[in-house]
């Protein structure tokens, strides 16, 4: 069975412009969460969609956006870039059912954001 | 709120056991999960312990949970040098799926 698949994976871009990544989850999992990760703070949650809709949102600026598609996949863009968005972003797929059924989080490889 | 610890570095030779260890302030988390990160790769996951349970054992990894220190660890047996990497400790929050993650234990692994 095929893992979570984000494009691309490295990405270099100019402050003020804006980024879309791409997140394809396992085949029947339903939700994708997003992820930032940077040396000083660490694994934060950005968001996360389950059929098509925005179930959760992290503590970040209205910059950071994203959307589901009928088939799961999903995309996060980033407007306006700035120099401290160079980070790497995972997506995680699961099956989404949450409350207290476990719901294992498989991540992609994540995709390199560099902002110059 | 929601916090996750865990110490930075951890080292040990090969053959040794090793044992990573994490604090959380959720009381009310259901799962903790422990990650592996390899250098320029994304999460794995590891083993994952339900808050009803003390130990879990499986192959090489032992997770053990104090939920009333609110402590939890992972013990790897004979750590081999392709164990070297981050490893994250995770609780699932009180919001949805989200995972509130530790900022990482380094582990170093000498032949």
């Amino acid at each position: 069975k095929a893992g979570v698949t984000q494009t691309p994976r490295y990405l270099i871009k100019t402050r003020g412009q804006q980024v879309t990544l791409s997140c394809s989850p396992i085949s029947g999992h339903r939700s994708v969460s997003w992820y930032q990760q940077t040396p000083g703070q660490g694994l934060q949650f950005l968001f996360e969609y389950f059929s098509e809709t925005q179930r959760n949102k992290g503590n970040f600026p209205g910059r950071f956006s994203g959307r589901q598609f009928s088939n799961s996949r999903s995309e996060m863009n980033v407007s306006t870039l700035e120099l401290g968005d160079s980070a790497l972003y995972l997506c995680a797929s699961s099956l989404g059912t949450g409350g207290n059924v476990n719901t294992e989080a498989f991540f992609g490889q994540g995709t390199r954001l560099t902002v110059v | 709120g929601e916090d996750v610890e865990q110490s930075l570095f951890l080292s040990v030779r090969e053959g040794d056991s090793s044992v990573i260890n994490c604090t959380y302030t959720d009381s009310s988390s259901t799962y903790l999960y422990w990650y592996k990160q390899e250098p320029g790769a994304g999460l794995q996951l590891l083993t994952y312990i339900f808050s009803n349970m003390d130990m879990k054992q499986d192959q090489r990894l032992t997770v053990l949970l104090n939920k009333k220190d609110k402590h939890l660890s992972l013990r790897i047996a004979d750590t081999q040098t392709g164990d070297s990497a981050i490893y994250f400790c995770a609780e699932k929050g009180q919001a949805g799926t989200a995972l509130i993650f530790g900022k990482g234990t380094t582990l170093s692994v000498s032949s």
